[in-house]
């Protein structure tokens, strides 16, 4: 089946801290990856997309990188954390009809 | 930019009561999918889309897109306290390498038992 797997589920850092979010996929070969940042009861806001190893878009200005090391592996990190990067970040690969397929999420509280 | 608004914003109601959620935009859309997500899940596919006028319909839920494909509806007939949850639609552009989707901006939605 496939499956989308994010770690951690929450996490708590201080201001200045650094972040590694990791999302993995199963089932799928060379996907198109994403990933959102979501407020509390709002949509989601794209941060990157991947379509493939090393290739990396970013779609808005911010604190936050991504990298795709492996085909089914995308990392979210930052250098230093912000209060404004607290947040439910989201993992998603493409599905058939322009639709996506969504991981379980991690909740980020930076304090 | 695109931007896909969404109304209303928050809607309470009362179990066996119907609702009706909008998503409206001024930009065309090759496709229009609705996803419900519920507290600390990510969001989960209910329905795309993809022809101008297109009705669909899925138990107590219908969708409709719009016939100049820049706007969609979602209708719910007898709301039961499952249908609680954050309702986003999300509208896929032409072309391109990757699927990017522009996402509503949410209705929450509350069925009171």
């Amino acid at each position: 089946s496939q499956t989308i797997h994010q770690w951690p589920a929450t996490l708590v850092q201080p201001v200045g801290s650094p972040l590694s979010l990791e999302c993995t996929v199963e089932g799928t070969s060379n996907p198109n990856l994403y990933w959102y940042r979501q407020a509390a009861g709002r949509g989601l806001q794209l941060l990157f997309y991947s379509v493939g190893i090393g290739q990396i878009s970013s779609e808005v200005p911010q604190n936050l990188s991504a990298s795709r090391p492996q085909d089914r592996q995308f990392i979210l990190s930052s250098k230093k954390l912000l209060l404004s990067d607290s947040g439910f970040y989201l993992c998603a690969r493409d599905r058939a009809y322009n639709e996506q397929f969504f991981g379980p999420g991690t909740r980020l509280t930076v304090l | 930019t695109q931007l896909l608004e969404q109304s209303p914003q928050f809607l309470s109601i009362q179990e066996g009561e119907n609702l009706t959620v909008y998503c409206n935009s001024s930009s065309v859309f090759s496709s229009l999918q609705w996803y419900r997500q519920e507290p600390g899940e990510g969001p989960v596919l209910l329905v795309t889309v993809v022809t101008g006028g297109e009705v669909k319909k899925l138990k107590r839920l219908t969708f409709q897109f719009g016939d100049a494909r820049k706007d969609s509806s979602l209708h719910i007939t007898a709301a039961q306290p499952g249908d609680t949850g954050l309702y986003l639609c999300a509208g896929a552009g032409y072309g391109g390498a990757t699927n990017k989707l522009i996402f509503g901006t949410g209705t929450l939605l509350a069925v009171q038992p």
